[in-house]
């Protein structure tokens, strides 16, 4: 069964570094997002991208954040100056069509800002 | 009002229970819902899409009351596997059409022997 796949698992960094998260969405998907968990709190929304655009973005997503789709499989999201704030699991997602559409998740990339 | 408000719970049952859980949302223009299961420290698996009124899949059941704006959850004959968050998805749409996926808290259920 294809799946979403996310590098690394757990990515350590200091305060102020960047940090490239990776994502591999389902072949056949075209739409991506990006969604972030600290741990004990629910998942919050980060971006939406299609067609090599951000359909949808949260208050969260601010200028330290962009997202890419450097080639044909591959989905990132950069935070530039990362904060001790921006520890949380990080969740990439994809789905076939746009809409209100199930989703799925890949196993989540751990960042521990420190 | 929040936009998605779930139970926290935990929801302690016996194995073979049946349990029931309500999700609320305060945007009335969303039409399509989604239930996950997330295991600790995993990512969020798809359980049931709800499009209209309910969905039912083996022992799961999903319902949609439209004029109290709230979605459950009944799983019937309860196993140990189950023991899970269980998070309640909601699409909050924005003034362009386009649409912002909102996650409740979660349910914690624990399905005890």
């Amino acid at each position: 069964e294809p799946e979403v796949t996310q590098t690394p698992s757990h990515q350590v960094t200091q305060m102020g570094q960047e940090v490239i998260l990776r994502c591999v969405p389902i072949s056949n998907h075209l739409y991506f997002y990006w969604y972030r968990q600290i741990l004990g709190q629910k998942v919050e929304f980060l971006v939406s991208f299609y067609n090599n655009e951000i359909s949808e973005k949260s208050e969260i997503f601010d200028d330290q954040f962009s997202v890419e789709r450097p080639d044909g499989s591959n989905f990132t999201l950069k935070i530039r100056s990362t904060k001790l704030e921006d520890s949380a699991m990080y969740f990439c997602a994809s789905s076939e069509t746009g809409g209100v559409r199930e989703q799925y998740f890949g196993p989540g990339t751990r960042l521990t800002v420190t | 009002r929040k936009e998605v408000e779930q139970d926290p719970g935990p929801f302690n049952v016996p194995e073979g229970a049946t349990v029931a859980f309500n999700c609320t949302y305060s945007n009335s223009a969303s039409q399509s819902f989604f239930w996950y299961r997330q295991d600790c420290r995993k990512e969020p698996k798809l359980l049931m899409s709800v499009y209209s009124s309910g969905n039912e899949d083996g022992r799961f059941t999903a319902q949609l009351n439209r004029a109290s704006q709230y979605i459950s959850l009944l799983i019937r004959d309860s196993k140990l596997s189950d023991s899970a968050t269980y998070l309640c998805v909601c699409p909050h749409f924005q003034s362009g059409g386009s649409y912002i996926p909102t996650f409740g808290r979660g349910t914690s259920l624990i399905v005890h022997p």
